[in-house]
């Protein structure tokens, strides 16, 4: 069985640009959530995703938004770039959206913006 | 606001000594979980405590989850240096949020 994978695991990106970045959901998990992790912190929640539809949101602006696909993999992109968006990018999937469901995470795509 | 305080933030032992850190919130958690994570790898899951007062022991560590569900911690027991990592701990709120606290960064000296 094929965990959670992450794409790409490192990128360089410019301040004002935007950058999508890719998870691969574990075989049969149909939720997705998304967390930055700055240096030194704790991961932050970012958004879940539900078979396609947006199920909650952190405390994050409009330009950080998400896609899930009918695979159940996902997308989250960040528009206009700033140099706080530096961090690494965790993504969960999990069998279901409630809390009793185990979130399995993968290692995380690690992205500076200069 | 951090829900979640951790402390001590670093921790360095000597390989066979015993440990303890700590996770406090001023909130009620139904649950609480403990995550490690090692450098370049997303967190794991080690246990979820969920009645308050609630001891999980796994191999040598010890997860107890405080009588209000408001703290929780983790005791490592002749700690070695397989158990250096980031340990962070996590509560939902709201439905499905889950919420980290910074974590405690233990290492473990051979």
């Amino acid at each position: 069985e094929t965990g959670v994978t992450q794409s790409p695991t490192h990128l360089i990106k410019t301040r004002g640009q935007q950058v999508t970045l890719r998870c691969s959901s574990q075989s049969g998990h149909n939720t997705v959530s998304w967390y930055q992790q700055a240096l030194g912190q704790g991961p932050q929640f970012i958004f879940q995703y539900y078979r396609e539809e947006e199920n909650g949101r952190g405390n994050f602006p409009p330009r950080f938004s998400g896609l899930q696909f009918p695979n159940y993999s996902s997308e989250l992109n960040v528009n206009a770039l700033e140099l706080d968006d530096s961090a690494l990018y965790l993504c969960a999937s999990s069998l279901g959206r409630g809390n009793s469901y185990e979130q399995y995470f993968g290692p995380g795509t690690r992205l500076t913006v200069t | 606001t951090q829900l979640l305080e951790q402390s001590p933030q670093f921790l360095s032992i000597q390989e066979g000594e015993n440990l303890t850190v700590y996770c406090n919130s001023s909130s009620v958690f139904s649950s609480l979980q403990w995550y490690r994570q090692e450098p370049g790898e997303g967190p794991v899951l080690l246990v979820t405590v969920v009645t308050g007062g609630e001891v999980k022991k796994l191999k040598r560590l010890t997860f107890q989850f405080g009588d209000a569900r408001k703290d929780s911690s983790l005791h490592i027991t002749a700690a070695q240096p397989g158990d250096t990592g980031l340990y962070l701990c996590a509560g939902y709120y709201g439905n499905n949020r889950l919420a980290f606290g910074k974590g405690n960064q233990v290492v473990v000296i051979p």
